[in-house]
């Protein structure tokens, strides 16, 4: 069964430090999101991609934060001076075209910063 | 705004019996409804989901939920456990008039299920 993939599972960064965070949405999916979860708080949605643009985003996703495709498979997240609250867990999902309400999730990759 | 709440952090239940997970929204405007479970190491699955139609609503692995507009709840429920339904499961709306929008999702309940 197809699936999101994220790499890497676990990253330590320092303060200040830039950090890109990568997906690999299923194939033939073309609507692309981020969430993230900081530990004992909700799933809060960061991002949306679609057409290679932002669709939509939160609050959260200030100057600091960009989204990017660079190619036919990937779709990465960068933060570029990651700060202590940036700590979290970081789903990507990803979903067809022709079904809206099924967004498939990666495992998550958890940022850790020092 | 929309907000979810799921009312109970952790609920442990023995093998074979039923459990109920709660959830409750805040909308004022209509949405659509989902359950999401998170076995270890892995990503969010789809459980179910409401669109519209009949309000009870079955998903994967024998879980069911009923949406209650009234009481603004969605409650997702299963007769009878299994040590593999050990996970978390998180209630999540989005806004029927953003098709394919955002996901806004409650805090996440762990179901601990033991022999």
């Amino acid at each position: 069964e197809p699936e999101v993939t994220q790499t890497p599972s676990h990253q330590v960064t320092q303060m200040g430090q830039e950090v890109i965070l990568r997906c690999v949405p299923i194939s033939n999916h073309l609507y692309f999101y981020w969430y993230r979860q900081i530990l004992g708080q909700k799933v809060e949605f960061l991002v949306s991609f679609y057409n290679n643009e932002i669709s939509e985003k939160s609050e959260i996703f200030d100057d600091q934060f960009s989204v990017e495709r660079p190619d036919g498979s990937n779709f990465t997240l960068k933060i570029r001076s990651t700060k202590l609250e940036d700590s979290a867990m970081y789903f990507c999902a990803s979903r067809a075209v022709y079904a809206p309400y099924e967004q498939y999730f990666g495992p998550g990759t958890r940022l850790t910063v020092t | 705004a929309q907000s979810v709440t799921q009312l109970d952090s952790q609920v442990p239940v023995f093998e074979e019996a039923p459990v109920e997970l709660r959830c409750n929204y805040s909308s004022s405007v209509s949405v659509y409804l989902f359950w999401y479970v998170q076995y270890p190491n892995q990503g969010l699955q789809l459980l179910l989901k409401y669109l519209s139609g009949s309000t009870l609503v079955k998903g994967i692995n024998g879980f069911e939920a009923e949406f209650n507009k009234s009481q603004t709840s969605f409650h997702l429920r299963k007769p009878s456990v299994h040590i593999s339904d050990t996970a978390e499961y998180f209630c999540a709306v989005s806004l029927t008039y953003n098709q394919g929008g955002k996901l806004i999702f409650g805090q996440g309940t762990e179901l601990s299920v033991k022999p």
